[in-house]
Formats: structure tokens, sequence, C-alpha cells
């Protein structure tokens, strides 16, 4: 069974750095490529940023409003992708999911999401 | 960056009903053009991939068409477990974007 489980989401104060895991297990974790998607509370779909496979290299791409701020980086050997998050800001709010992309082209689509982990971002 | 405008942002419907949910790019996409549902307080699943194959489990009452910059999802013998959020994504080129969502409501 593909299981894809986030943590590390919590309260933290502007400016903060807070680093969320994405734990996976079920499937052969190197063949695929990782999105993180964050969703504001009531708000719609937003894709936060990317790590490619093996196959294109561990490319990384982020959305214009965490570039600079957040980073992905992957642990083939223990099937986990990271998202780091600096000088967090209150529209950061939102819950976070890790997503798995079958990694067919550069980006394919997301076949399987996490469950979320909430991250507030407030003094 | 490429903005995807769904349409309309909600509608009412009923169990039996067809309805129809629109996806505009402001660029072509070619037909890398994905769907969504989400259900209140769960994570999204996919339905439909490069715009019209259909996902693994899912029903076939889903299907997707178009191509370029014009894309629909559209639902047949629309179902109670439908009433959802239905999302678009395209993922030709980054940043990946995604529609505002489309409230199925009854």
């Amino acid at each position: 069974e593909v299981q894809v489980v986030e943590s590390g989401g919590g309260l933290v104060q502007p400016g903060r750095s807070l680093r969320l895991s994405c734990t996976t297990s079920g499937f052969n974790f190197g063949d695929y490529a990782v999105s993180w998607v964050r969703q504001a509370p009531g708000k719609g779909l937003e894709w936060v940023g990317f790590i490619s496979n093996s196959v294109y290299g561990g490319e990384t791409d982020y959305a214009a409003s965490v570039k600079g701020r957040f980073s992905i980086s992957r642990d083939d050997s223990k099937n986990i992708v990271y998202l780091q998050m600096n000088s967090l800001k209150s529209e950061d709010t939102a819950l976070y999911y890790c997503t798995r992309d079958p990694g067919y082209s550069k980006y394919s689509w997301i076949d399987s999401w996490g469950q979320g982990t909430l991250v507030i971002v407030s003094s | 960056d490429i903005q995807m405008t769904q349409s309309p942002a909600s509608l009412s419907a009923s169990v039996g009903d067809r309805v129809t949910i629109t996806c505009r790019a402001s660029h072509h996409v070619g037909s890398y053009l994905n769907w969504y549902q989400q259900k209140p307080g769960k994570a999204p699943r996919l339905l439909i991939y490069r715009t019209s194959s259909l996902h693994s489990g899912v029903p076939s009452r889903f299907s997707g068409t178009g191509s370029e910059t014009d894309f629909t999802l559209t639902i047949t013998n629309l179902q109670r477990e439908d009433f959802a959020t239905y999302y678009c994504q395209q993922s030709y080129s980054s940043p990946l974007t995604f529609g505002g969502g489309t409230k199925v409501e009854i």
C-alpha cells in the first residue's frame, strides 16, 4: 500500500524556520518525483515546489512566493523528502501536502497525496 | 506563469445530473491537464490525468476532454459521493498551477 505521511508542522513565529518531513512507503521511491502543495484555510491549492526523480537529476523548482526561502531535498536511501522553510511569513500559514508524481516526464501529475501537516505562522 | 481559470466557481446539481466544469489556461498546455477532487477535510485525489486518462479506481462516469487552452471535466449520472470541490492543474510548465476550484453542491 502506498503511504505518504507528512510531519513537522506546528506553530512558529514569523521569521523563524521549520522543516517538514515526508516519509513514504509501499513503492519504489526513487522512481518518483515529489511536489509540496499547500492549502491556506478555506482557500484553494497552491503548488509550493518540486524535486524530480533521479532520471531528471533530482532537480528542484519552486513557486515564486517561496523561492529563496524554501528548499526541498530528498534522501532516496530513507524514502524521505524534506521541505526546509526559512524566514516564514504569516501568509505561509497553510496545510502542507506532500505529493507523489510518477515522473514519466519532468512534471507529470499527482497520483498520491499525504494527509497534510498544518503550519501556522503567528506571533 | 500559466493562469488556470475554472468555471463556474460553484454549481448546484442533483443526483443523476450531468455536470460540466471548464478550465481555461492562459497559454497552451498541450494535453498536460489534470483534474482532482477534494472533499471537506480530506486530501485531494486524482481523477483524470493528461486531459482524458482516467486514474485507477475512478468511476467511468468521470471523463475529461480538451486540448491546448480549453478543457472540460464531465460527470455523468452524478452520485451523492461526487459532491465536492474539483480542481484542474496544468503540468506543462513551472510553476505548476491550479485552477481556483469548482464546488459542486446539492
